[in-house]
């Protein structure tokens, strides 16, 4: 497609749900990220894959989150038994370079609009 | 430990006049720097980049300058619209790494 697209838009669940948070990335793009944005504070690295790979899950918060993309393009990201400090927007980025492509250069992303969870 | 800061949550500005957004950085390993701007609703959109061997970076309205020896960078808009108005992130990426981190943004706000 012609940009990043995420699915759902919002989504409310009740504490203790779990929820899956969908990613479509530019195709083609090697390189797959999420992000955590909480109210008023910057986008917040979770996780990175490069094609199917899952290379760094080092700012997951906790075992209940899990990210996947399974044959190198749409990718998800679940969070089991959801809690109320979950509750942000969840941010989907691509780029066509991956680690150690020799052009890397700045490596821009292009994010999704994001997914809001709200946790009650 | 935020190693990049935005210390301004928000700026107004009035139309035509420079926008100045400020972003200061305490990893000396960052070597690419964009900024990103961020309408509600909507994903954070790259605006303009600047490697750390560079100065400055010019592209229309926007130039970001970089000191180095003071850590700091900055996005000038000139003239500043309306449209300008937004969240504006900065962030950085460690040489050989893949993952930028980003400030907490500045909402700046162009009256008309």
């Amino acid at each position: 497609g012609a940009g990043v697209s995420q699915s759902p838009r919002y989504k409310v669940a009740k504490r203790g749900q779990d929820v899956a948070l969908r990613c479509d990335p530019i195709s083609g793009h090697v390189s797959l990220f999420w992000y955590q944005q909480a109210l008023g504070q910057g986008p917040e690295f979770l996780t990175y894959f490069q094609n199917e790979a899952q290379l760094d899950k080092s700012g997951l918060p906790s075992d209940r989150f899990f990210a996947e993309r399974p044959e190198g393009s749409v990718s998800t990201l679940k969070i089991q038994r959801t809690q109320q400090e979950d509750s942000a927007v969840y941010l989907c980025a691509s780029s066509s370079l991956g680690l150690g492509s020799p052009s890397s250069g700045a490596n821009v992303l292009t994010f999704g609009a994001g997914s809001r969870l709200t946790v009650l | 430990d935020q190693q990049v800061k935005q210390n301004s949550p928000s700026l107004s500005v009035q139309e035509g006049r420079i926008s100045i957004l400020n972003c200061d950085y305490t990893n000396s390993m960052f070597d690419y720097f964009l900024w990103y701007k961020k309408y509600p609703a909507e994903g954070p959109t790259f605006l303009i980049s600047i490697s750390s061997i560079k100065d400055k970076n010019e592209d229309g309205r926007f130039t970001v300058f970089l000191n180095k020896s003071a850590k700091h960078l900055s996005l000038h808009i000139v003239p500043s619209q309306p449209g300008d108005s937004a969240v504006y992130f900065c962030a950085a990426r460690t040489s050989g790494t893949y993952k930028y981190i980003f400030g907490t943004g500045t909402r700046l706000k162009v009256l008309a």
